[in-house]
């Protein structure tokens, strides 16, 4: 059964850090990995998708890479500003069957302090 | 495209009562997906169709909830009669293989 663990649960950062946020999942056979963004009361927005066959996606200051033979993947946000802050989900959809389930992660608060 | 559309935004509502929540998905798009999300148990994929076909219910919590796609431009999912502990967040999502999921804005339910 794939299980997705995010570390760390919350993250505090001043404004203009680099940052990483860790994902880990248990099985490596997926099919792709997905980057959301989650605002307080809002609903999850993509930032990144990674398929299989690939090892990182570059959107702006975001930078996501995927490891499937560790199972890791980061998320990488440079220069960061308040505007960031908000909870981070990884997701991994894996291979096998009819499926095209996504499997989240607890996710990442962020908090850029300014 | 105007996205993935759920309505209603809020649902306020007293135990017993039927709840409807409804869902557009993205047009050609042949996923759907039901999810509901508490601060407890994060999110939950409940219930996934494939073509307007139920794929995999098993997360659908018990027989009060019910789902259906009449075509493949909409999607309801139902609690009858609903319960305090049905209070939470449903997220409705449309994808593509090889494509990522877009969600909907979701729909906050309170049961009182």
């Amino acid at each position: 059964k794939q299980e997705v663990t995010q570390i760390p649960a919350a993250l505090s950062v001043p404004e203009g850090e680099n940052l990483v946020l860790n994902c880990s999942f248990t099985d490596s056979a997926i099919y792709n990995l997905q980057w959301f963004r989650q605002d307080p009361g809002k609903g999850l927005t993509s930032l990144l998708l990674i398929q299989s066959s690939q090892r990182e996606q570059t959107s702006g200051r975001l930078n996501a890479s995927l490891d499937k033979s560790s199972g890791r993947s980061t998320l990488y946000i440079a220069a960061s500003q308040p505007g960031d802050s908000a909870t981070y989900l990884c997701a991994v959809q894996n291979y096998g069957g009819a499926t095209n389930k996504l499997i989240f992660g607890t996710g990442t608060l962020l908090a850029v302090q300014p | 495209d105007a996205g993935v559309i759920q309505s209603p935004r809020h649902e306020v509502t007293e135990m017993g009562q039927e709840v409807t929540l409804r869902c557009k998905p993205i047009s050609g798009h042949d996923y759907l997906f039901w999810y509901r999300q508490t601060m407890m148990r994060g999110l939950e994929l409940l219930i996934y169709f494939n073509n307007n076909v139920p794929i995999d219910d098993s997360g659908m919590p018990e027989d009060r909830f019910s789902a259906k796609m009449p075509n493949a431009s909409f999607s309801t999912l139902k609690i009858q009669p609903s319960e305090p502990r049905d209070s939470a967040v449903y997220f409705c999502a449309s994808s593509s293989v090889g494509y990522g999921y877009t969600f909907g804005s979701g729909t906050r339910l309170t049961v009182v």
